[in-house]
């Protein structure tokens, strides 16, 4: 079993939908999360960082860490075609050591 | 300029070859990181290197190697290639000193290699 599962997809939603993505983890050090974006042809970049178990929103994207449960989501509200990309969770234990990935979803938004 | 930059961007080259792929970096950062992202497999860690004179290996360095020629400048070799080398590449960077402590990585736009 991988440390971390993500669901790769590929997702296909209308345009100003609501979208969840999600990871699930076995390691219960694991304490800081994120989330990262890779547009076609281009390196993964940050989206979202959060720290233990709760909620960070930005924008039109919220994330969200449940711990007990060992589970993460990234929420994108009113979606639009420029989210269009694979998005990969990520989590560490602790800061500023090695990232373990998901295997990232795939995510298209129609016009 | 880009501030993580790979090259080549692209290389097509033969089983037996061998094969470096270049990654420089302006940002001033200390941490550099080899990943390969495979359909399925996610990025998975390769090498990595926290200053010029330390070199770790990461989870599937069999078949690479590295050098950190200077604080900006990591490469990776595949000193034999195979077909199964064959995929995208990464270079990474990241600030032990950053404030916000996020660990965050910077990465490169990518080498995509395929080995026939």
């Amino acid at each position: 079993q991988k440390e971390v599962e993500q669901d790769p997809g590929p997702l296909s939603v209308p345009e100003g939908a609501i979208v969840s993505l999600n990871c699930t983890y076995s390691n219960s050090a694991f304490q800081y999360f994120m989330w990262y974006r890779q547009y076609s042809r281009k390196g993964p970049e940050l989206l979202m960082y959060t720290y233990s178990s709760g909620n960070k929103e930005d924008g039109r994207f919220t994330a969200q860490v449940d711990k007990s449960s060992k589970y993460i989501s990234l929420f994108i509200r009113d979606s639009q075609p420029s989210d269009s990309a694979t998005y990969l969770c990520a989590m560490s234990a602790p800061p500023n050591e090695k990232l373990t990935f998901g295997t990232g979803t795939r995510l298209t938004i129609i016009p | 300029d880009a501030d993580v930059t790979q090259t080549p961007r692209n290389r097509i080259t033969k089983t037996g070859k061998r094969i470096m792929l270049e990654c420089s970096q302006t940002k001033g950062h200390d941490r550099m990181y080899w990943y390969r992202q495979d359909p399925g497999l996610g990025l998975q860690l390769i090498y990595y290197s926290f200053d010029v004179k330390d070199i770790n290996k990461g989870e599937i360095s069999d078949g690479y190697s590295v050098s950190r020629q200077a604080q900006a400048k990591f490469s990776l070799s595949l000193e034999s290639a195979i077909p199964n080398q064959t995929a995208l590449y990464f270079c990474a960077t990241s600030d032990e000193t950053s404030d916000a402590n996020t660990g965050e990585l910077f990465f490169g736009e990518g080498s995509r290699l395929t080995v026939l």
